[in-house]
């Protein structure tokens, strides 16, 4: 069964501190791994895609990367405006749908 | 501006009651998907559609219905054999069911009284 591990469940970070957003997966083939950010309240938004190992994508203050078994968001220099809770989710070669992760909620104080 | 409208926005109900949440999507999009979020938990996917006139179950199907008579519109509807109906629900769109590339709306919080 395919799986998805997001960690920490919870960061803070003050404006200007750097870190990194974990996601585990395990999936018998990956035919993709996908970030989205939610703010609350809201419907989730789109970031990356990433298909292969080695693979990076960036998006202003935001860089994806990927491993056989892993994913991570790294937020350089954050600002309050990146608070959000950031999904990680998978597609399995075998099957169309795609299997969330919980998530973890950033909040970046200024 | 195109996207993905979702009403209402929030929705009460009494226990026994069905209830009919909206989705209409302006994107030209083939596949629609209804998921249902819940604190704690990931998304979960309760039915998707690939095209018109055609629909499958997700893995909470249970206690739900759904129609696409129209590529615009994927109404869900939840009905009272639903046992634990008090969600966040999202509607999704995406160009076709083989990305993972979706567009979601902002939801409709329904709380059962």
């Amino acid at each position: 069964e395919d799986q998805v591990t997001q960690s920490p469940e919870a960061l803070r970070l003050q404006e200007g501190e750097s870190s990194s957003l974990n996601c585990s997966y395990t999936v018998s083939g990956l035919r993709g791994l996908f970030w989205y950010r939610q703010d609350p309240g809201k419907g989730p938004e789109f970031l990356f895609t990433l298909y292969s190992a080695g693979e990076e994508k960036e998006k202003e203050r935001l860089k994806a990367t990927l491993t056989k078994k892993e994913s991570f968001l790294h937020i350089t220099a954050p600002k309050p405006e990146d608070s959000a809770t950031y999904l990680c989710a998978v597609r399995d070669t075998g099957f169309q749908k795609l299997v969330f992760g919980t998530g973890t909620r950033l909040l970046v104080s200024p | 501006d195109g996207g993905i409208t979702q009403s209402p926005k929030y929705l009460f109900r009494k226990e026994g009651q069905n209830v009919t949440l909206s989705c209409e999507q302006n994107l030209n999009h083939d596949a629609m998907y209804w998921y249902r979020q819940d604190p704690g938990q990931g998304l979960r996917l309760i039915y998707y559609s690939q095209i018109v006139n055609d629909f499958q179950k997700g893995d909470i199907a249970e206690g739900y219905s759904v129609s696409r008579e129209k590529k615009e519109s994927f109404p869900l509807t939840v009905t009272s054999a639903q046992k634990n109906p008090t969600a966040f629900y999202l509607c999704a769109s995406s160009t076709s069911a083989n990305t993972g590339e979706l567009f979601f709306g902002e939801g409709s919080r329904l709380t059962v009284l």
